[in-house]
């Protein structure tokens, strides 16, 4: 019954590796978020798809790249690992997007915890 | 620039007491607002949000909080702590001309029994 889950919860990797994280909502929501969490509890958004379309992009590295094979999945690519890259790593989902009628609710996934060695 | 301050990192209050955790916004244009609130090791829930109408918005588990916007705050409110309220509080905005979400650094509320 779990509304917005991410796989895995724990994620431990070496620096220069590739590693992805994967979000399903099952809301029938149109709209879907990654945040990062970094270790002082900032919370920032990275990027959002609206139905498989791409919204927000917000200036991370390009070794990061959202995918989203349709509107209840939201994967996360993350190439060649960076020790600054350890974080949490939220998936959230909103019925539409932001500004539309429920829009402005997110849901959010319990978190990836990353921590690159 | 468009941002959110929380300015108390930590909140303290007794259980039955009332409770106010504070937030402070910039943004161009009217802004949207919300309060989420993080158990430990969960991702963030919604408490509560302010569109437009009633500057005082009642939301989820007893909290409130009220859109000031000559002072452009939006504090969160509670009438009577309960420990089980103890948490990490995010104050979020959205500025009408966006469809991001900006959060606040966060509060951490403790209430003590």
């Amino acid at each position: 019954d779990t509304a917005v889950s991410q796989t895995p919860k724990y994620l431990v990797t070496q620096m220069g590796n590739d590693k992805s994280i994967k979000c399903e909502q099952n809301l029938g929501h149109d709209t879907m978020y990654w945040y990062k969490q970094d270790s002082k509890k900032f919370l920032k958004i990275m990027f959002s798809y609206n139905n498989k379309e791409l919204i927000i992009n917000e200036t991370v590295p390009n070794r990061f790249s959202p995918k989203s094979p349709d509107k209840a999945h939201l994967n996360l690519h993350i190439n060649s690992l960076e020790l600054g890259d350890s974080a949490v790593y939220f998936c959230a989902s909103s019925p539409r997007p932001p500004g539309l009628a429920g829009g402005d609710t997110q849901y959010f996934g319990p978190g990836t915890r990353l921590t690159v060695l | 620039a468009q941002s959110v301050a929380q300015p108390e990192d930590q909140v303290n209050v007794a259980e039955g007491n009332p409770l106010t955790v504070k937030c402070t916004y910039s943004v161009s244009g009217n802004p949207y607002l919300f309060w989420y609130v993080q158990y430990p090791n969960r991702g963030l829930q919604f408490l509560l949000k302010y569109i437009t109408g009633d500057n005082l918005v009642k939301g989820s588990y007893g909290f409130e909080a009220e859109f000031n916007k000559s002072q452009t705050s939006f504090h969160l409110k509670k009438p009577s702590a309960l420990v089980s309220d103890s948490a990490l509080y995010f104050c979020a905005v959205r500025p009408d001309s966006s469809y991001k979400l900006i959060f606040g650094s966060g509060t951490r509320l403790l209430v003590r029994p």
